[in-house]
């Protein structure tokens, strides 16, 4: 079984500075990828960034970088010069084999809020 | 880029009607699709696995009867509400994975707001 883990229920960040946003995941298929998603009031899911686990690099999508450290199973991110509208739900999730398929998992999410 | 389309953003209907729900992948295939409900403040939770061609795979839980999800191309995936009662009102969203020479994603639809009176 794959497992996701988002141990931050809440985040608070100053307008312009980095934040860290935590994941970690568990799973016995070599091969997954995990995900970023942003998630505003409206409820929309935002596709943030990538990794896939052969991947040498960390991932990076503008303000978006994925800090994959696979020994320890983490793939947090760090979003960079935060903005008044990065306010929002964050969700990691992972895809890889589970039960024979390929069925995407996510974390029980973050709430991210930007203040001035 | 590939874009995942879901119709009615928002649907208010009456106990014991039956509600559609439409997911569209717009400009690529998609042979399976995901369909998910999330209550206020909580993460995704599975329902189904929509297959083209065939039966869905339901989760754990999910009334198949229910929640009927078909899979008739490989562009379009819906899923009915039947007899919906307040109790199935919730935000309901699909998703499609992509693969491209750009990298994977799973793209989501715009999700569905539904309200059972």
């Amino acid at each position: 079984a794959q497992k996701i883990t988002q141990t931050q229920p809440g985040m608070f960040v100053q307008e312009k500075e980095a934040v860290t946003l935590d994941c970690t995941y568990d799973t016995s298929d070599p091969s997954y990828g995990l995900f970023w998603y942003k998630q505003p009031s409206s409820g929309e899911m935002i596709f943030l960034i990538y990794q896939g686990s052969y991947d040498q690099q960390n991932a990076t999508e503008g303000r978006y970088s994925l800090n994959f450290q696979k020994a320890r199973k983490s793939a947090n991110l760090v979003i960079s010069a935060s903005q008044l509208g990065d306010s929002a739900m964050y969700f990691c999730a992972m895809r890889g084999l589970s039960g024979g398929s390929y069925i995407p998992t996510f974390g029980r999410g973050t709430s991210l809020i930007v203040h001035p | 880029g590939a874009v995942v389309s879901q119709h009615p953003s928002w649907v208010i209907c009456k106990s014991g009607t039956s509600v559609k729900i439409e997911c569209r992948s717009l400009d690529f295939q998609a042979t399976t699709m995901f369909w998910y409900r999330q209550f206020p403040k909580q993460s995704l939770m599975l329902m189904a696995t929509s297959n083209e061609g065939s039966k869905a795979t339901y989760e754990q839980g999910v009334e198949k009867d229910k929640f009927l999800i078909n899979h008739a191309s490989l562009t379009l995936s819906t899923l009915t509400v039947t007899s919906a009662h307040p109790e199935d009102s919730s935000f309901y969203i699909c998703s499609a994975p992509w693969t491209g020479t750009s990298g994977n994603t799973i793209y989501f639809g715009e999700g569905s707001w539904l309200t059972v009176v």
